[in-house]
Protein backbone atom coordinates (compact mmCIF):
# COMPACT_ATOMS: atom_id res chain seq x y z
CA UNK A 1 0.00 0.00 0.00
CA UNK A 2 1.03 3.58 -0.47
CA UNK A 3 2.70 5.13 2.36
CA UNK A 4 1.36 8.68 3.64
CA UNK A 5 2.48 11.65 4.91
CA UNK A 6 1.27 14.14 7.38
CA UNK A 7 2.25 16.81 8.95
CA UNK A 8 3.27 15.88 13.13
CA UNK A 9 0.71 18.44 14.32
CA UNK A 10 -1.57 21.58 13.81
CA UNK A 11 -3.40 24.04 15.75
CA UNK A 12 -6.57 25.04 14.62
CA UNK A 13 -9.06 27.86 16.01
CA UNK A 14 -12.26 26.63 17.83
CA UNK A 15 -15.21 27.83 15.06
CA UNK A 16 -12.69 28.11 12.29
CA UNK A 17 -12.39 25.03 9.78
CA UNK A 18 -9.13 22.62 10.32
CA UNK A 19 -7.68 21.91 7.02
CA UNK A 20 -5.53 18.55 7.19
CA UNK A 21 -3.36 17.36 4.67
CA UNK A 22 -2.24 14.06 3.84
CA UNK A 23 0.49 13.52 0.89
CA UNK A 24 0.36 10.37 -0.75
CA UNK A 25 2.36 10.41 -3.56
CA UNK A 26 2.87 6.99 -4.97
CA UNK A 27 -0.91 5.89 -4.51
CA UNK A 28 -2.29 3.68 -7.43
CA UNK A 29 -5.70 3.64 -8.87
CA UNK A 30 -7.41 1.35 -6.88
CA UNK A 31 -6.17 2.90 -3.71
CA UNK A 32 -8.81 4.15 -1.46
CA UNK A 33 -7.85 7.17 0.90
CA UNK A 34 -9.46 6.90 4.70
CA UNK A 35 -9.32 9.49 7.53
CA UNK A 36 -9.62 7.95 10.97
CA UNK A 37 -9.40 9.91 14.30
CA UNK A 38 -8.60 9.12 17.57
CA UNK A 39 -9.40 11.28 20.96
CA UNK A 40 -7.14 10.76 23.66
CA UNK A 41 -6.78 7.24 25.20
CA UNK A 42 -10.13 6.27 23.15
CA UNK A 43 -10.60 3.81 20.02
CA UNK A 44 -10.05 5.14 16.65
CA UNK A 45 -13.07 6.86 14.90
CA UNK A 46 -13.48 6.03 11.11
CA UNK A 47 -15.07 9.76 9.50
CA UNK A 48 -14.58 9.34 6.05
CA UNK A 49 -13.22 7.45 2.27
CA UNK A 50 -12.68 7.92 -0.91
CA UNK A 51 -11.29 7.08 -4.56
CA UNK A 52 -11.05 10.19 -6.88
CA UNK A 53 -13.85 12.04 -6.48
CA UNK A 54 -14.65 14.57 -3.57
CA UNK A 55 -16.76 13.39 -0.88
CA UNK A 56 -18.96 14.63 2.66
CA UNK A 57 -20.52 13.23 5.08
CA UNK A 58 -21.65 14.49 8.70
CA UNK A 59 -18.65 15.01 10.26
CA UNK A 60 -16.06 16.22 7.55
CA UNK A 61 -15.28 16.55 3.66
CA UNK A 62 -12.62 15.41 1.81
CA UNK A 63 -11.09 16.75 -1.18
CA UNK A 64 -8.47 14.47 -3.45
CA UNK A 65 -6.34 16.16 -5.75
CA UNK A 66 -6.89 15.55 -9.71
CA UNK A 67 -4.06 13.50 -9.53
CA UNK A 68 -4.87 11.58 -6.44
CA UNK A 69 -1.16 12.41 -5.06
CA UNK A 70 -2.57 14.41 -1.91
CA UNK A 71 -5.76 14.82 -0.11
CA UNK A 72 -7.03 17.39 2.50
CA UNK A 73 -9.63 16.80 5.54
CA UNK A 74 -11.98 19.85 6.34
CA UNK A 75 -13.23 19.92 9.07
CA UNK A 76 -15.54 23.00 9.03
CA UNK A 77 -16.47 24.25 12.11
CA UNK A 78 -14.04 22.73 14.62
CA UNK A 79 -14.69 22.35 18.18
CA UNK A 80 -12.75 21.57 21.12
CA UNK A 81 -14.05 18.15 20.65
CA UNK A 82 -12.12 17.81 17.85
CA UNK A 83 -8.97 17.84 19.31
CA UNK A 84 -7.59 14.57 18.41
CA UNK A 85 -4.57 12.34 16.32
CA UNK A 86 -5.92 12.43 12.55
CA UNK A 87 -4.85 9.06 10.61
CA UNK A 88 -4.26 9.11 6.86
CA UNK A 89 -4.33 6.05 5.51
CA UNK A 90 -4.36 4.62 2.17
CA UNK A 91 -5.43 0.97 1.17
CA UNK A 92 -6.33 -0.56 -2.01
CA UNK A 93 -8.95 -2.37 -3.05
CA UNK A 94 -9.98 -5.50 -1.41
CA UNK A 95 -6.69 -5.14 0.71
CA UNK A 96 -8.76 -6.25 4.52
CA UNK A 97 -5.95 -4.60 6.77
CA UNK A 98 -5.49 -1.32 7.31
CA UNK A 99 -2.12 -0.23 8.58
CA UNK A 100 -2.40 3.15 10.70
CA UNK A 101 1.05 5.53 11.01
CA UNK A 102 1.75 7.65 13.38
CA UNK A 103 -1.12 10.51 12.23
CA UNK A 104 -1.77 14.50 12.67
CA UNK A 105 -2.32 15.88 16.61
CA UNK A 106 -4.70 18.49 15.85
CA UNK A 107 -5.28 20.40 18.94
CA UNK A 108 -8.61 23.06 18.73
CA UNK A 109 -7.21 26.25 20.67
CA UNK A 110 -10.25 27.89 22.55
CA UNK B 1 -26.57 -2.25 19.40
CA UNK B 2 -23.75 -2.14 21.60
CA UNK B 3 -20.85 -2.10 18.48
CA UNK B 4 -17.75 -3.71 19.81
CA UNK B 5 -17.24 -4.36 23.14
CA UNK B 6 -13.78 -5.39 24.69
CA UNK B 7 -13.33 -6.94 28.33
CA UNK B 8 -11.42 -5.93 30.29
CA UNK B 9 -10.52 -2.26 30.72
CA UNK B 10 -7.59 -2.61 32.59
CA UNK B 11 -5.43 -5.44 33.23
CA UNK B 12 -2.14 -5.78 35.36
CA UNK B 13 0.05 -8.81 34.68
CA UNK B 14 2.95 -10.69 36.23
CA UNK B 15 5.82 -11.91 33.48
CA UNK B 16 4.74 -15.06 32.67
CA UNK B 17 1.20 -14.70 33.20
CA UNK B 18 -1.00 -15.61 30.47
CA UNK B 19 -4.68 -14.15 29.84
CA UNK B 20 -7.05 -13.95 26.98
CA UNK B 21 -8.55 -10.72 25.95
CA UNK B 22 -12.04 -10.41 24.88
CA UNK B 23 -13.54 -8.76 22.36
CA UNK B 24 -17.39 -9.22 20.90
CA UNK B 25 -19.57 -7.52 18.38
CA UNK B 26 -23.16 -7.38 17.88
CA UNK B 27 -23.11 -5.99 13.96
CA UNK B 28 -23.07 -9.83 12.49
CA UNK B 29 -19.25 -8.11 10.59
CA UNK B 30 -17.35 -10.85 8.82
CA UNK B 31 -14.22 -8.78 9.33
CA UNK B 32 -12.52 -8.26 12.53
CA UNK B 33 -9.22 -6.95 13.76
CA UNK B 34 -6.96 -6.57 16.79
CA UNK B 35 -4.44 -3.93 16.93
CA UNK B 36 -1.41 -3.05 19.79
CA UNK B 37 -0.67 0.88 20.16
CA UNK B 38 1.97 1.53 22.13
CA UNK B 39 2.74 5.10 23.79
CA UNK B 40 2.92 8.01 21.43
CA UNK B 41 3.21 5.08 18.64
CA UNK B 42 0.66 4.67 16.17
CA UNK B 43 -1.55 0.86 15.67
CA UNK B 44 -0.23 -2.10 14.88
CA UNK B 45 -2.28 -5.13 13.66
CA UNK B 46 -1.86 -8.03 15.56
CA UNK B 47 -3.89 -10.37 13.67
CA UNK B 48 -7.29 -10.71 11.86
CA UNK B 49 -9.80 -12.80 10.89
CA UNK B 50 -12.83 -12.68 7.85
CA UNK B 51 -14.85 -14.98 8.84
CA UNK B 52 -15.32 -17.53 11.53
CA UNK B 53 -12.96 -20.20 11.15
CA UNK B 54 -10.78 -18.09 9.58
CA UNK B 55 -7.48 -16.09 11.07
CA UNK B 56 -4.22 -14.74 9.61
CA UNK B 57 -1.23 -13.09 11.30
CA UNK B 58 -0.64 -9.57 10.61
CA UNK B 59 2.70 -7.22 11.53
CA UNK B 60 3.61 -7.90 15.21
CA UNK B 61 1.54 -11.76 15.79
CA UNK B 62 4.34 -13.11 17.95
CA UNK B 63 3.57 -13.94 21.39
CA UNK B 64 -0.57 -13.95 20.74
CA UNK B 65 -3.03 -16.51 19.25
CA UNK B 66 -6.11 -16.20 18.24
CA UNK B 67 -9.34 -17.84 17.13
CA UNK B 68 -12.56 -17.31 15.60
CA UNK B 69 -15.09 -19.98 16.64
CA UNK B 70 -18.20 -17.50 15.92
CA UNK B 71 -19.14 -14.29 14.39
CA UNK B 72 -19.54 -12.55 17.24
CA UNK B 73 -16.29 -13.56 19.07
CA UNK B 74 -12.52 -12.52 18.81
CA UNK B 75 -10.54 -13.86 21.73
CA UNK B 76 -6.89 -12.63 21.81
CA UNK B 77 -4.81 -15.23 23.51
CA UNK B 78 -1.56 -13.72 25.63
CA UNK B 79 1.02 -17.03 26.29
CA UNK B 80 3.89 -15.89 28.98
CA UNK B 81 3.55 -12.51 29.44
CA UNK B 82 6.53 -10.35 28.64
CA UNK B 83 7.27 -6.63 29.91
CA UNK B 84 7.19 -6.08 26.21
CA UNK B 85 3.40 -6.71 25.57
CA UNK B 86 2.39 -3.96 27.92
CA UNK B 87 0.57 -1.14 25.05
CA UNK B 88 -3.20 -0.87 24.95
CA UNK B 89 -5.11 -3.21 22.56
CA UNK B 90 -8.18 -2.34 20.46
CA UNK B 91 -10.58 -4.51 18.51
CA UNK B 92 -12.18 -3.62 15.61
CA UNK B 93 -14.93 -5.21 12.90
CA UNK B 94 -16.34 -4.35 9.73
CA UNK B 95 -18.99 -5.52 7.76
CA UNK B 96 -17.51 -4.96 4.03
CA UNK B 97 -13.55 -4.82 3.03
CA UNK B 98 -13.13 -1.00 2.66
CA UNK B 99 -15.95 0.50 4.38
CA UNK B 100 -14.88 1.71 8.08
CA UNK B 101 -13.83 -0.08 10.86
CA UNK B 102 -15.75 0.04 13.81
CA UNK B 103 -13.10 -0.15 17.38
CA UNK B 104 -13.96 -1.08 20.64
CA UNK B 105 -12.94 1.08 23.67
CA UNK B 106 -9.60 -0.41 24.29
CA UNK B 107 -7.73 -2.94 27.06
CA UNK B 108 -4.84 -1.22 28.90
CA UNK B 109 -2.44 -4.06 29.84
CA UNK B 110 0.30 -3.67 32.11
CA UNK B 111 3.21 -6.39 32.54
CA UNK B 112 5.01 -6.32 35.41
Amino acid sequence: DAKTTQPTSMDCAEGRAANLPCNHSTISGNEYVYWYRQIHSQGPQYIIHGLKNNETNEMASLIITEDRKSSTLILPHATLRDTAVYYCIVNHFGNEKLTFGTGTRLTIIP
Amino acid sequence: NAGVTQTPKFRILKIGQSMTLQCTQDMNHNYMYWYRQDPGMGLKLIYYSVGAGITDKGEVPNGYNVSRSTTEDFPLRLELAAPSQTSVYFCASTGRVNYGYTFGSGTRLTVV
